[in-house]
């Protein structure tokens, strides 16, 4: 099993929707980000956290929220889904020292229509 | 976070050393060098990270100049599997600021 999972893989949702998207991993990290990536760009970071009562706005945190469930637990949604959310979604985690950097899931494609 | 420059692309015959630029003048003292890759449309995949010294592991060797300003990522013989882009990223060692930052990276096309 992925050390940090993302579901789903794929999802197209319409404009106006609420959609979320989770990310579960087995690191034992303390430390989960949530990033998304449009064509040709480098990853911009949505919402941080770094432990289950602390949550932390990123770059492009507008349209977006979060939810820190458990230490191996970090969802994210879209209140109401619009199409240009449409992008690559990475979730990652680290531990609080980054002894081996970032560990990064297999991204979620989201498609708002 | 330090601003990074990287060439947008380069290319590097398979089992050459694939020799990746980065300028980063505006490091501070308290700023690490880290190198990621994306493979495609992957994950990206953390590579290797150092302060001052040189650093190699079982993927690649990182070598930082002496005044810091700017680094290069070494990839000893360079295989297909290596196309990828790659990201130099500066930041805090830890702490709240020590966030990753993406920039747009090189894209390394490996050839046979």
């Amino acid at each position: 099993d992925a050390d940090v999972t993302q579901t789903p893989r794929n999802r197209i949702t319409k404009t106006g929707k609420r959609i979320m998207l989770e990310c579960s991993q087995t690191k034992g990290h303390d430390r989960m980000y949530w990033y998304r990536q449009d064509p040709g760009l480098g990853l911009r970071l949505i919402y941080y956290s770094f432990d289950v009562k602390d949550i932390n706005k990123g770059e492009i945190s507008d349209g977006y929220s979060v939810s820190r469930q458990a230490q191996a637990k970090f969802s994210l949604s879209l209140e109401s889904a619009i199409p240009n959310q449409t992008a690559l979604y990475f979730c990652a985690t680290s531990d609080s020292l980054d002894r081996r950097g970032y560990t990064f899931g297999s991204g979620t494609r989201l498609t708002v229509v | 976070d330090a601003k990074t420059t990287q060439p947008t692309s380069m290319d590097c015959a398979e089992g050459r050393a694939a020799n990746l630029p980065c300028n980063h003048s505006t490091i501070s003292g308290n700023e690490y060098v880290y190198w990621y890759r994306q493979i495609h449309s992957q994950g990206p995949q953390y590579i290797i990270h150092g302060l001052k010294n040189n650093e190699t592991n079982e993927m690649a060797s990182l070598i930082i100049t002496e005044d810091r300003k700017s680094s290069t990522l070494i990839l000893p013989h360079a295989t297909l599997r290596d196309t990828a882009v790659y990201y130099c990223i500066v930041r805090p060692y830890t702490g709240t600021a020590s966030k990753l930052t993406f920039g747009t990276g090189t894209r390394l096309q490996v050839t046979l």
